[in-house]
């Protein structure tokens, strides 16, 4: 399978745990991308990596998010403390350059109860 | 505030028909405009990537228009069939720095019926 692949599809956790969400882009695209998709809402844009490097972090909605790269391919965005509102659909996508067409993985439902 | 509108909210046209939906954004400066398909429960598929210097690019039944000068956008698509039922977004590139910023409106939801 030549796609992005992210895991777990789905993970329900209780609030206040960490999780941790993986994402395995296509071989050889240099740039990953992690978004979240609320119930009802679009795509809400949470931070980049062109290789290991994340140049802008402003994007995700607080200090409990973190991500991380390493190798220039996989990546996890780690959510501490996990709330309610966190609940929603995390998608990774990849491409080849940073201004190249983005293949989206198929995302990870999380569901904070 | 960078921002990316697209309307309608929602379409419903019969099979066959034809459509045009509408993205206006603000931001600035500009690197290019995507447009994407996301059916439900799937992740976004890309329909077209245009620059600053394009202003039409077709992707079979879609075509893509931007004129950078008013910062708008349209999807057209010809010849609707009942794949085409789904949520298409507008996503907008910065240059805000070296590396750019993405900016997603919240979708057109279409719905085609037979």
């Amino acid at each position: 399978g030549a796609g992005v692949s992210q895991s777990p599809s789905n993970k329900v956790t209780e609030k206040g745990k960490d999780v941790e969400l993986r994402c395995d882009p296509i071989s050889g695209h240099t740039a990953l991308y992690w978004y979240r998709q609320s119930l009802g809402q679009g795509l809400e844009f949470l931070i980049y990596f062109q290789g290991n490097s994340a140049p802008d972090k402003s994007g995700l909605p607080s200090d409990r998010f973190s991500a991380e790269r390493t190798g220039g391919s996989v990546s996890t965005l780690t959510i501490q403390r996990t709330q309610q509102e966190d609940s929603a659909v995390y998608l990774c996508a990849s491409s080849l350059a940073l201004t190249d067409t983005q293949y989206f993985g198929p995302g990870t439902r999380l569901t904070v109860l | 505030k960078n921002q990316v509108e697209q309307s309608p909210q929602s379409l419903i046209i019969l099979e066959g028909k034809n459509c045009t939906l509408q993205c206006n954004y603000t931001v600035s400066p500009f690197s290019n405009l995507r447009w994407y398909k996301q059916d439900t429960g799937r992740g976004p598929v890309s329909l077209t990537i245009m620059t600053f210097s394009e202003n039409t690019k077709s992707n079979g039944r879609y075509t893509a228009t931007l004129d950078a000068d008013t910062k708008q956008s349209s999807l057209h698509i010809t010849a609707s069939q009942l794949s085409d039922s789904a949520s298409y977004i507008c996503v907008v590139s910065d240059r805000g720095s070296t590396l750019g910023r993405l900016y997603f409106g919240r979708g057109t939801q279409l719905t085609v019926w037979p």
